[in-house]
């Protein structure tokens, strides 16, 4: 059964410093999508990035970069230079699913880890 | 701009009420999703809905009900058959969900509570 297992339920921070969120899945797909979301206390989903399965390159946005180990099935998001506003819920999540699927591919979220920055 | 809005922000419910939460899209999105997150801990979902008139059940549906008569729109109806509906409500969209690289696009959510 799919699964995101995130193990930290709180981190901290120094602003400015680097930092590091873990996620492992289990999935028994080959073709599947992996997202970091942003959920700061007023609640709504912010999307991050997203990292495919196939692609050979770790995924970057901006101060955001994913470190994915396919073999570990891990995709850990690391957020450099913290700033205060980076304070909030990260979830990370999963989405099967090949072309031409017929059955609804579920998206999976993981439990969650509460990121604080601290000046 | 395009994106999702739920409404309202704040929804109470006195007992044996339903209560339907709004939720639109102008992203054009096929797919649309219900989620509900309790304090501390991740989403669970409802139900979704892959194209119009047509939705499937999520992994906690009991004492929900949906419609999708337009590809806008995605309302959620809390039942007074759900016991414990006090929660934050996430509705979610995205292009064709057959598809694993899209990500879903979120409104700010509807926090439902019993009076």
């Amino acid at each position: 059964a799919q699964k995101i297992t995130q193990t930290q339920p709180g981190m901290f921070v120094q602003e400015k410093e680097a930092v590091t969120l873990d996620c492992t899945y289990d999935t028994s797909d080959q073709s599947y999508g992996l997202f970091w979301y942003k959920q700061p206390s007023s609640g709504e989903m912010i999307f991050l990035i997203y990292q495919g399965s196939y692609d050979e390159q770790n995924a970057t946005e901006g101060r955001y970069s994913l470190n994915f180990q396919k073999a570990r099935k891990s995709a850990n998001l690391v957020i450099s230079a913290s700033q205060l506003g980076d304070s909030a819920m990260y979830f990370c999540a999963m989405r099967e699913g090949p072309v031409m699927k017929t059955s609804y591919d579920k998206v999976i979220f993981g439990p969650g880890t509460s990121l604080s920055v601290i000046p | 701009d395009g994106g999702i809005t739920q409404s309202p922000k704040y929804l109470f419910r006195k007992e044996g009420q339903n209560v339907t939460l709004s939720c639109e899209q102008n992203l054009n999105h096929d797919a649309m999703y219900w989620y509900r997150q309790d304090p501390g801990q991740g989403l669970r979902l409802i139900y979704y809905s892959q194209i119009v008139n047509d939705f499937q059940k999520g992994d906690i549906a009991e004492g929900y009900s949906v419609s999708r008569e337009k590809k806008e729109s995605f309302p959620l109806t809390v039942t007074s058959a759900q016991k414990n509906p006090t929660a934050f409500y996430l509705c979610a969209s995205s292009f064709d969900s057959s598809y694993s690289n899209q990500p879903q696009h979120f409104g700010d959510g509807t926090r439902l509570s019993i009076l």
